[in-house]
């Protein structure tokens, strides 16, 4: 159980466009859903929360105009990056928290995203 | 502020026992996680500790001190593919997970 996939695994985009990314929760309801980015040889860092039906929460530094998050229902999430630049590229991984005690985060397999 | 520490790098043998270290600052605490991360994967889930004491599955330990903010992750007859990032992370009194920066473990035969 606790499966979280996402979609697309990986994907190439020109400057300026945008990209979407989808993370669901296959097999549970995922009240709260967190968006990473990780950067070569570095660790995860978290972009932001979000919760079912409300707004997402950035981390300081992350822009929300440019990364959009919308979490409209207990399964799916998504990111889109807005406008993208090459300095966008990165690892974007999802992961998703069941309610009640259980703090583990289930991850998604993550996107690589690369903007030429 | 919240701080988590490991070391950047460990460097063990095949057939070895290896101990990671994770010291931690944070506001409130909720257990503390150890993931895997293979390069270019996402990570996946090893241990959650919450009480003080040693968790044993497997190969793989990990052992809590509250008191002491340490925990470690203890790898036993260690095999190739168990070179990969090993994260720390704390679970703070928001619920949300502080990370550490990765333990990159090189195996060698």
């Amino acid at each position: 159980g606790a499966v979280v996939s996402q979609h697309p695994s990986w994907v190439i985009c020109k400057s300026g466009t945008s990209v979407k990314i989808e993370c669901r929760s296959l097999d549970f309801q995922a009240t709260t859903m967190f968006w990473y980015r990780q950067f070569p040889k570095q660790s995860l860092m978290l972009m932001a929360t979000s919760n079912e039906g409300s707004k997402a929460t950035y981390e300081q530094g992350v822009e929300k105009d440019k990364f959009l998050i919308n979490h409209a229902s207990l399964t799916l999430s998504t990111l889109t990056v807005t406008s993208a630049h090459p300095e966008d590229s990165s690892f974007y991984i999802c992961s998703a928290r069941d309610g009640g005690q259980d703090y583990e985060q289930y991850f998604g397999p993550g996107t690589r995203l690369t903007v030429t | 502020g919240q701080n988590i520490d490991q070391p950047t790098e460990m460097t063990a043998t095949e057939g070895a026992i290896v101990q990671i270290n994770c010291t931690y600052q944070t506001s409130g605490f909720n257990g503390l996680f150890w993931y895997q991360q293979h390069a270019g994967e996402a990570p996946t889930f090893l241990s959650y500790n919450v009480l003080d004491g040693l968790e044993e599955k497997g190969r793989f330990s990990s052992f809590l001190s509250r008191s002491k903010g340490y925990s470690y992750l203890l790898l036993k007859e260690l095999q190739m593919k168990d070179s990969a990032s090993y994260l720390c992370a704390c679970v703070d009194s928001n619920y949300q997970l502080i990370w550490g920066a990765g333990t990159k473990l090189i195996i060698k035969p």
